[in-house]
């Protein structure tokens, strides 16, 4: 079955830098867009970012534009979220979740992990 | 690109028909049949409910269906059942670089 396990969240202060990994199981992870969306503690979703298939289309919220970068490594299933200069905002549940194909065009989230918990405070 | 607008709460009796709408603009909702829900219990992952407007997941009963017109969509649970208390999110295509927004929620309360 589809599982998908996110990793990497910690407390950490304004400013710095964190990753976030991924690791999916149960499907070939090389045929579907990968995306990230996050939800602030007792608020809503919010998507963050998509990558496609081969990893040479991404695109991001304006929201973290210039601070996150997906990225992923088809040879070891895992899908990445590099988070640099984190502010308060930032803090939340962060899930990974599956496309509904190879594109990120014209989806839909079909399966989510449990989410990592990042926390951004001094 | 702002949050598309759900109602914060709906409500209704075990057997009872409800229905939520998610409104967005014709920049959204309004030119993509690309609208999908999502359920989400409480501490719990979401999980798709509907897709491409009117498709539902196979993990789903059939009790969930899906709708648009304009620039909103519902989604409509018939035959509510004490199960279907959670949260409920909406979420779009934009077509622009922020691709997708979801909706502020709704949360279900079966009485």
């Amino acid at each position: 079955q589809v599982q998908l396990v996110e990793s990497g969240g910690a407390v950490v202060q304004p400013g710095r830098s964190l990753r976030l990994s991924c690791a999916a199981s149960g499907f070939t992870f090389s045929s579907f867009a990968m995306h990230w969306v996050r939800q602030a503690p007792g608020k809503g979703l919010e998507w963050v970012a998509v990558i496609w298939d081969d990893g040479n289309k991404k695109f991001s919220a304006d929201s973290v534009k210039g601070r996150f970068t997906i990225s992923r490594d088809n040879s070891r299933d895992t899908l990445f979220l590099q988070m640099d200069s984190l502010r308060a905002d930032d803090t939340g549940l962060y899930y990974c979740a599956r496309g509904s194909d190879e594109s990120g065009y014209f989806s839909h989230f079909d399966y989510w992990g449990q989410g990592t918990l990042v926390t951004v405070s001094s | 690109q702002s949050a598309l607008t759900q109602p914060a709460s709906v409500s209704g009796s075990p057997g009872q028909s409800i229905t939520i709408s998610c409104t967005g603009s014709s920049s959204d909702i309004g030119t993509y049949d690309y609208v999908s829900w999502y359920r989400q219990h409480p501490g719990k992952a979401p999980q798709l409910v509907i897709y491409d407007v009117r498709y539902r997941s196979s993990r789903i009963s059939s009790r969930f269906s899906g709708s648009k017109s304009g620039n909103t969509a519902s989604l409509t649970i018939s035959g509510l059942q004490a199960e279907d208390e959670a949260d409920y999110y909406c979420a779009s295509y934009t077509g622009i670089s922020t691709l997708y927004v979801f909706g502020t929620g709704t949360m279900v309360t079966v009485v």
